[in-house]
């Protein structure tokens, strides 16, 4: 079945430290890739997409995502988080000829001084 | 240039009456999905239209639920006899192009809050 999994529910860091967003994706084919961003009451805000090319893909407010072919995975990575990325995070997959993205259940950032 | 804008905010209904919710594209953007987000989950698709043509409608329940994205005006998600269930926030997304082009990025109002009381 196709799916798109964050295996992590809820992640808190520490202000500074690095921080890593896991993704997978069960689909046939190489889908389009995209990270999502959303503050509470709020839309979703495109960080970074993959469609094809360098795999290491470069976004807004300093995060970046590596795809990886054998893993299926595109995780979201960032080197020093900051108080204000707080939010829920969503990785979201476009399969080929689909007419919509499919996204996953969300990860909770929560950043302490 | 003002991006995708959904209203109202926030909705508030009695279970039995009918919900409106509305969203305008992008400037430019002739391609619009709407997506529903339950508690504590991700977005799932509802609906895609163009102008005058719904074009996929497989994540639509199959009653009470319709949309429409008129020639003139915006798109209207309308839900009919709302029930509790039917408590979500309801997201809007617009692209210039359609699924061949997915890689024009969808891009996203601040929702609709709906709460059936």
């Amino acid at each position: 079945a196709q799916s798109v999994t964050q295996p992590d529910i809820h992640i808190t860091v520490s202000e500074g430290a690095s921080l890593e967003l896991r993704c997978n994706y069960s689909y046939g084919a190489t889908p389009y890739l995209f990270w999502y961003v959303q503050s509470p009451g709020q839309g979703l805000q495109l960080l970074l997409k993959y469609f094809s090319g360098d795999t290491l893909v470069q976004g807004i407010k300093g995060f970046e995502a590596e795809f990886k072919r054998s893993q299926s995975s595109f995780n979201l990575r960032k080197p020093s988080v900051h108080w204000s990325d707080a939010a829920e995070y969503f990785c979201a997959v476009g399969p080929p000829g689909a007419n919509n993205l499919f996204f996953g259940t969300g990860t909770r950032l929560t950043v302490i001084p | 240039n003002a991006g995708v804008m959904q209203n109202p905010r926030h909705l508030v209904r009695r279970r039995g009456q009918e919900a409106r919710l509305r969203c305008s594209p992008m400037k430019g953007h002739s391609h619009v999905y709407w997506y529903r987000q339950l508690p504590e989950e991700g977005l799932k698709f509802m609906v895609y239209l163009q102008k005058e043509n719904i074009i996929d409608e497989s994540g639509m329940p199959k009653e009470r639920f319709s949309a429409e994205f008129p020639k003139e005006g915006p798109s209207i998600l309308r839900i009919q006899q709302v029930v509790r269930g039917d408590s979500a926030a309801y997201f809007c997304a617009s692209s210039p192009q359609g699924p061949s082009g997915l890689n024009q990025p969808q891009h996203f109002g601040d929702g609709t809050r709906l709460s059936i009381l």
